[in-house]
Parts: structure tokens; C-alpha cells; sequence
């Protein structure tokens, strides 16, 4: 299993341009989640996913949306980057989401905005 | 609402020392607890949760934590650390009335020199 991969592992934007940060994981996980990693300030969930179809709202979600057609993949759109949205960005899984579940991160994405 | 605390930014140990990496948290109900290491430039690993039952949990590369509900905490300890134990570790909670989304801690950054 390659467990939750990521790409791409870097990335340079200018203020306005959108993208594309891609995930994917091979358990057949049906949580998936995106967060963000500030220094001084942990992981910030922004968006998850408790199966196909279905997502939601995590704690900062402005500026930034997902989708879920399958089990595997859980993109994340940057719609209008802002250097605000510097950050390092960590896709994570599990089972099913359950409160004693292990989540299990991907290498990470470090996007620099200018 | 939830939370969690690590009150130290950094840890320095030598290594052979016992070392201690300090969490305390706030939940109403019941707390389901977290350790996980991230090293230099990779995502997060899991080392070990605490669900119910025995307070001491075992987790891996030989790190143990205590559940003390009286003192809301969950400190990461090893009885003889090592150079390679250098990380950031995360200490995170689940609880029900945060509908089981994960909460990190801004994390403890662990030396251990040799």
C-alpha cells in the first residue's frame, strides 16, 4: 500500500491564481481530511469527508473547497490564493472517521504564495 | 469547546535521560487521546491513543503516555531517549461534543542530544 500520497510537495503561487492541491490514499478509508500547519499553531482541519459525496466544514474553510467523487481521491481547490494561504498542507485518513480511529497523513504540500 | 494545551514550544534532553512532552486538554465528556510525531519534512505519524481502561498506554519506538483525568492530562513520556527521537510531537483530542473532529495541539518540539 502507498498509504496517503500527495502532490505535488511543492508549490509556488501568485496572489490570485488558483490550484489544485491532490490527494489520494489506497486503505479504502472512508474519512478523509485536509488541514494546515501554521508554525505555533498545530494542524487546522479545513475541510473532511465522511465518504463519498459527502463533505464538510472544518474550523477554516474560506478560501478554499473540496470534493469527493470517490472513495480515493479528495482534491483541495485553492479558488483565489492569498499569501495568507502560505502554509503547509497535510491530507490525512481513516476508517471511518470514528472517534478512536488512527488518521493516517500524507507527506504534505508546502505552497508559498507571493 | 475543546481544546488542547502543550505548554512547552521545545523540550531539550540528554540522550539515556527520561523525557517528558506535556499535554493537558479540555472536553466535555469523555476524551479520546492522541500522540503523533511529525519528522523534518514529513506528515504526521501515530504513536499511540488512549480510548478506555488501563490509564498507561504503550506505543511505539518505546513512548508511553498516562491518562490522568483528575489533572485533565496525557503526558508523553520514554524512560531513555534517543538523538533519534528528535521530532515535533502533537498531542491531539476527539470528544463527542466536538462531533469527534480532531484538535491539535501547536505542538513540542523535542531535542535530544547526544
Amino acid at each position: 500500500n502507498a498509504g496517503v500520497t500527495q502532490t505535488p510537495k511543492f508549490q509556488v503561487l501568485k496572489t490570485g491564481q488558483s490550484m489544485t492541491l491532490q490527494c489520494a490514499q489506497d486503505m479504502n478509508h472512508e474519512y478523509m481530511s485536509w488541514y494546515r500547519q501554521d508554525p505555533g499553531m498545530g494542524l487546522r482541519l479545513i475541510h473532511y469527508s465522511v465518504g463519498a459525496g459527502i463533505t464538510d466544514q472544518g474550523e477554516v474553510p474560506n478560501g478554499y473547497n473540496v470534493s469527493r467523487s470517490t472513495t480515493e481521491d479528495f482534491p483541495l481547490r485553492l479558488l483565489s490564493a492569498a499569501p495568507s494561504q502560505t502554509s503547509v498542507y497535510f491530507c490525512a485518513s481513516s476508517l471511518q472517521g470514528g472517534a478512536t480511529d488512527t488518521q493516517y497523513f500524507g507527506p504534505g504540500t508546502r505552497l508559498t504564495v507571493l | 469547546a475543546q481544546s488542547v494545551a502543550q505548554p512547552e514550544d521545545q523540550v531539550n534532553v540528554a540522550e539515556g535521560n527520561p523525557l517528558t512532552v506535556k499535554c493537558t486538554y479540555s472536553v466535555s465528556g469523555n476524551p479520546y487521546l492522541f500522540w503523533y510525531v511529525q519528522y523534518p519534512n514529513r506528515g504526521l505519524q501515530f504513536l499511540l491513543k488512549y480510548i478506555t481502561g488501563d490509564n498507561l498506554v504503550k506505543g511505539s519506538y518505546g513512548f508511553e503516555a498516562e491518562f490522568n483525568k483528575s489533572q485533565t492530562s496525557f503526558h508523553l513520556k520514554k524512560p531513555s531517549a534517543l538523538v533519534s527521537d528528535s521530532a515535533l510531537y502533537f498531542c491531539a483530542v476527539r470528544a463527542l461534543t466536538g462531533g469527534f473532529k480532531t484538535i491539535f495541539g501547536a505542538g513540542t518540539r523535542l531535542f535530544v542530544k547526544a
